[in-house]
Formats: structure tokens, C-alpha cells, sequence
């Protein structure tokens, strides 16, 4: 199960941090990917971090994107900065299956980031 | 980048019937292609992964065939809980693209 952190609200040019906290089992030993929604729209990869810590962004978001995890609490993170208006979305984490890393299997609830100023 | 076109955009149907959603890539991605399902308000739910691989606990009402660039996604007998949104998802090269999806409503 991955429980992620609740709603942000941010201004234009900001960062934000979401974070995924990963229960029954631990979060190094699968490829987490994170996809975001924009409002009534469909859905975009974000980008992986592989369980050796290894990441692979999207191009669209390289230089403004950071995957991250803490092992001791067991939690992944998605930080995006230089936030703009069209960065308002649904932001999801989702583990891959075990024995194919890019479907994604079990996903977080989602978070909320809305950018306004 | 490889475009995911899903047809139709949205699609009404029965309790009963069969459904029939397409998938074509902008060129070709093997097999490399899944499926998943979103209700509103929550997270999409894998339904098949590499082209015809069911997920474990997905009813076998669902199944995915294709390969290259052309792929389909059937229901054989619709449901009440099956009435969603479907997008497609290819997995042969990053960025990993979706279908702009399609919606299934009641008739």
C-alpha cells in the first residue's frame, strides 16, 4: 500500500515535495514511478527511480524534477520546482510489478498541487 | 516520442455486451503495452500488462490482445462496476505515454 502526503497549494515559481510512504513492504525493492493528471485530463509519466537508486525523468521535466526516498521511514518523494500554473495536477506515485518494471501496479491515493498566486 | 492514440473517446454500451477499445502507436512497440482503468475520483487500477498478461485479481472478462503498433482491449460481458475510463500506456521507450483515454458510460 502507498499512502502519499495531502493537497498543496503553491505559488508560481515554488517547489513541492510529495512524498509516498510505502506499507508491507519495502520501498528499495521495486521501481517507483511517479504520473501525474492534470484537471479532466489524461495522464503523464513523470518519471522512475529503480531500487538501486538509479532515476529516469521524462525530458519534459529534467532540471526541474527529483525522485528521492529515505529507507529509515521507508517513503519515496517528488519534488518539482519552478512550479507554473499548468503544473496544477493530481500528482500519483505507483510500484511496478516485481517481474516487469514498467506496469505499475499498486498506486498511491494521489495529491493534489494546485499553483496560483 | 511515441504517441498513443485510443479510440473510440468515448463509448456507450449495455450490461451484457462486448466491448471493444483500440489502441495504435505512433510506431512500433512490440508488445510492450497495458492497460488500465480509472473510476472517478480515484487512482487508475493495472487491468493488463505486456499486451495480454492479465493482472492478478482482474476478472477474466477483460483481455488484451495485439502487437506493433495496433492493440485491443475487450470486454466480453460488461458489468456495472466496469463502467470507466481506459487508457492505454506503451512501455517500449520514456517518455512511457498514455492513451488520451476512453470513456465507457451506460447506455
Amino acid at each position: 500500500q502507498l499512502m502519499q502526503s495531502g493537497a498543496e497549494v503553491k505559488k508560481p515559481g515554488a517547489s513541492v515535495k510529495v512524498s509516498c510512504k510505502a506499507s508491507g513492504d519495502t520501498v528499495t525493492g521495486y521501481y517507483m514511478h511517479w504520473v501525474r493528471q492534470a484537471p479532466g485530463q489524461g495522464l503523464e509519466w513523470m518519471g522512475w527511480m529503480n531500487p538501486h537508486s538509479g532515476t529516469n525523468y521524462a525530458q519534459k521535466f529534467r532540471g526541474r524534477v527529483t525522485m528521492t526516498r529515505d529507507t529509515s521511514v521507508n517513503t519515496a518523494y517528488m519534488e518539482l520546482s519552478s512550479l507554473r500554473s499548468d503544473d496544477t495536477a493530481v500528482y500519483y506515485c505507483a510500484k511496478a510489478r516485481t517481474d516487469y518494471y514498467y506496469a505499475m501496479d499498486v498506486w498511491g491515493q494521489g495529491t493534489t498541487v494546485t499553483v496560483s498566486s | 516520442d511515441v504517441q498513443m492514440t485510443q479510440s473510440p473517446s468515448s463509448l456507450s454500451a449495455s450490461v451484457g455486451d462486448r466491448v471493444t477499445i483500440t489502441c495504435r502507436a505512433s510506431q512500433s512497440i512490440s508488445s510492450f503495452l497495458n492497460w488500465y482503468q480509472q473510476k472517478p475520483g480515484n487512482a487508475p487500477n493495472l487491468l493488463i500488462y505486456t499486451a495480454y498478461n492479465l493482472q492478478t485479481g482482474v476478472p477474466s472478462r477483460f483481455s488484451g490482445s495485439g502487437s506493433g503498433t495496433d492493440f485491443t482491449l475487450t470486454i466480453s460481458s460488461l458489468q456495472p462496476e466496469d463502467f470507466a475510463t481506459y487508457f492505454c500506456q506503451q512501455s517500449y521507450s520514456t517518455p512511457y505515454s498514455f492513451g488520451q483515454g476512453t470513456r465507457l458510460e451506460i447506455k
